[in-house]
């Protein structure tokens, strides 16, 4: 079956330092979406892409989708306390698939 | 504009108990979804709604869970009877568009320990 793989499964970066999570499908998605989950909370809903080789800004976060449409990744630059949290990627042809997700630390 | 409201927050039961979680949906949300979320993995969708119907039902464990959403609006999960290994967080979430293109929306959830 389908599924969405993301790496690393754990990051800890220092307060300023760049971070990327890639996610990997075995199938061409349809779009992808990606969350962020802080400690205790639920997913909330960052982003979506849809065209092939799509890049998205948000502040410091860029994110892209693949040629292929089978991989993305999400980048934050000068990384910040307050990006500490976990960040899944989620793609689909019918209904979306969540990664397991990557574990962001941030040490001031 | 309210979020997904989730009930209860918490609850603790014994084994071999049912539980049942109620959830609502932003307004206007036709798209709802249930997913369950254990420690350190992503949500995983146990069923799908459009409206009332449950469009996708393919990994609800039906012999012990169910689902309902009478009105196209609220809707309930139920685990009856409840096993050691349903302990997780029960997610709901919904969406303005039909699946895969809407964003969704998820309520805080429900942490479910089964003793």
């Amino acid at each position: 079956g389908q599924q969405v793989m993301q790496i690393p499964q754990y990051q800890h970066v220092q307060e300023g330092e760049d971070f990327t999570t890639y996610c990997n499908s075995s199938t061409t998605l349809s779009n992808i979406q990606w969350y962020k989950q802080r400690p205790g909370g639920h997913p909330v809903f960052l982003i979506q892409l849809v065209k092939s080789g799509e890049v998205k800004k948000q502040k410091r976060l860029t994110f892209q989708f693949g040629e292929a449409k089978k991989n993305s990744s999400l980048h934050i630059t000068a990384t910040q306390t307050t990006d500490v949290g976990t960040y899944f990627c989620a793609g689909g042809v019918g209904n979306l698939i969540f990664g397991k997700g990557t574990k962001l630390s941030v040490k001031p | 504009e309210a979020g997904v409201v989730q009930s209860p927050r918490y609850k603790i039961i014994e084994k071999k108990q049912p539980v049942a979680f109620w959830c609502n949906p932003i307004s206007g949300h036709n798209t709802l979804y249930w997913y369950l979320q254990n420690l350190g993995q992503g949500p995983e969708l146990l069923i799908r709604y459009e409206n009332e119907e449950a469009v996708d039902d393919s990994q609800l464990p039906k012999d012990r869970f169910s689902a309902e959403r009478l009105k196209g609006v609220d809707s309930t999960l139920k685990i009856q009877p409840a096993e050691l290994g349903d302990s997780a967080v029960y997610l709901c979430a919904s969406s303005p568009r039909t699946a895969p293109a809407g964003e969704q929306y998820f309520g805080p959830g429900t942490r479910l320990t089964v003793t």
